[in-house]
């Protein structure tokens, strides 16, 4: 069965870094798109990043441009979310999803972006 | 802030019927495909409806989704206290070239 394990989260203090990872099982990693998606506290969803099936189309929230980096090594099975420049509203639970596609799927001019498999989050905390 | 507007809450007796709306524009929810999830108290989100109407499998056909020009609605029949969640719309932008997520609503069976 897919699985999707996140880990990495904790505090850290406003401009330091962390580096999340997410361990995926269960079905063939380097075929698929992943997502990282965050929820602050009591806050709905947000998207964050995206990265193709083999890590050469990479997507950001502005709110995270220039300061986050998704990456992958298809030889571990393992999405990374590597982020710097840490915020007090960067506080949130952060998700990996799997996209059902290998990368952005836009046939016809209309996009199909849809997460199948969630992990269970992260929490990261930034705090001084 | 998030481009696709849901209604905060919705509610309904045991058994009776919920729509939830999310209304965006002709860059998001005009042109693509749009999704909806669940999240349960304390949970991780979980995918109810995909290619604008579509339900994987296990989903059961209480849910259904549509969608008409800059709107979607996802409909709940059968409403049991189990459904009580936080449920979210979702597609791609193509003008903002991001994924966005609808606001969220919170349904509540009374």
């Amino acid at each position: 069965q897919v699985q999707l394990v996140e880990s990495g989260g904790g505090v850290v203090q406003p401009g330091r870094s962390l580096r999340l990872s997410c361990a995926a099982s269960g079905f063939t990693f380097s075929s698929y798109a992943m997502h990282w998606v965050r929820q602050a506290p009591g806050k709905g969803l947000e998207w964050v990043a995206l990265i193709s099936y083999d890590g050469s189309d990479k997507y950001y929230a502005d709110s995270v441009k220039g300061r986050f980096t998704i990456s992958r090594d298809n030889s571990k099975n393992t999405l990374f979310l590597h982020m710097n420049s840490l915020r007090a509203e960067d506080t949130a639970v952060y998700y990996c999803a799997r996209d059902r596609w290998a990368s952005l799927y836009c046939g016809g001019g209309r996009c199909n972006v849809y997460f199948d498999y969630w992990g269970q989050g992260t929490l990261v905390t930034v705090s001084s | 802030q998030s481009v696709l507007t849901q209604p905060p809450s919705v509610s309904a007796a045991p058994g009776q019927k919920v729509t939830i709306s999310c209304s965006g524009s002709i860059s998001n929810i005009g042109n693509n495909y749009v999704s909806w999830y669940r999240q349960l108290p304390g949970t991780a989100p979980k995918l109810l409806i995909y290619d604008n109407n579509k339900r994987p499998s296990g989903i059961p056909d209480r849910f259904s989704g549509s969608k008409s020009g800059t709107s979607a609605t996802l409909g709940i029949t059968g409403l049991q206290t189990g459904d009580e969640a936080d449920y979210y719309c979702g597609t791609w932008d193509s003008s903002l070239n991001a994924y966005v997520f609808g606001t969220g609503t919170k349904v509540t069976v009374l």
